[in-house]
């Protein structure tokens, strides 16, 4: 059983902050990990999928990496704006490819 | 192109009543899965389905079950409500287990066990 935990678990910063939240995970025989957005009333939408050591992945002013050998991704977010508040979530794909196992996620609030 | 459906997006049973959730995915994606949401939990896998047949399933008692039809529409069934089981159920939809673009959830189903 894979394990997942995020952190911190709720983050306040000011619009125009950069910032940053971390995803580690105790193994690394997972296929693949991905971060997802979680907006209020909204559905999760996939920000990124991460497969190899090293991996970087970059959309507008969001970008992750991973480093599966110590066990973290971090999501950083560049000048936040107020419509980056959300739930963030890290999750593992299991190598069957059949499940997804999730972090309990990051909240974001960034305040004007 | 239209997203994952899902139906109905509200619902209130009672304890002991059965219910059926339905997710219809992005027309040509094979996989569907199953979360469920409950109040300072995460999402927790309840199982996933690939061209009709279950792949596997996460730690949820055997009232509740799921299936997948030709058209990769999937119902899950949960029977014998518990108040427990209120919860927010979310459907996903992928191509296939080697997708790099990530899953496509749904809006979800609100259920309220009273």
């Amino acid at each position: 059983i894979l394990n997942v935990e995020q952190s911190p678990q709720s983050l306040h910063v000011q619009e125009g902050d950069s910032t940053n939240f971390t995803c580690s995970f105790p193994s690394s025989n997972f296929y693949a990990l991905h971060w997802y957005r979680w907006e209020t009333a909204k559905s999760p939408e996939a920000l990124f999928v991460m497969t190899l050591n090293g991996d970087e992945k970059k959309k507008g002013r969001i970008s992750a990496t991973l480093n599966t050998k110590e066990g973290y991704s971090y999501l950083y977010i560049k000048g936040s704006q107020p419509e980056d508040s959300a739930t963030y979530l890290c999750a593992l794909l299991e190598t069957s490819g059949s499940r997804l196992t999730f972090g309990e996620g990051t909240q974001l609030t960034v305040n004007p | 192109k239209a997203g994952v459906t899902q139906t109905p997006r509200y619902l209130i049973k009672t304890r002991g009543q059965q219910v059926t959730l339905s997710c219809s995915p992005i027309s040509g994606h094979r996989s569907v899965s199953w979360y469920q949401q409950t109040p300072g939990q995460g999402l927790q896998f309840l199982f996933e389905y690939f061209s009709e047949t279950q792949r596997n399933k996460g730690n949820f008692p055997g009232r509740f079950s799921g299936r997948q039809f030709s058209n990769s529409r999937s119902e899950m069934n949960v029977s014998t409500l518990e108040l427990g089981d209120s919860a927010l159920y979310l459907c996903a939809s992928s191509l296939q287990f080697t997708s790099g673009t990530g899953y496509t959830f749904g809006s979800g189903t609100r259920l309220t066990v009273v």
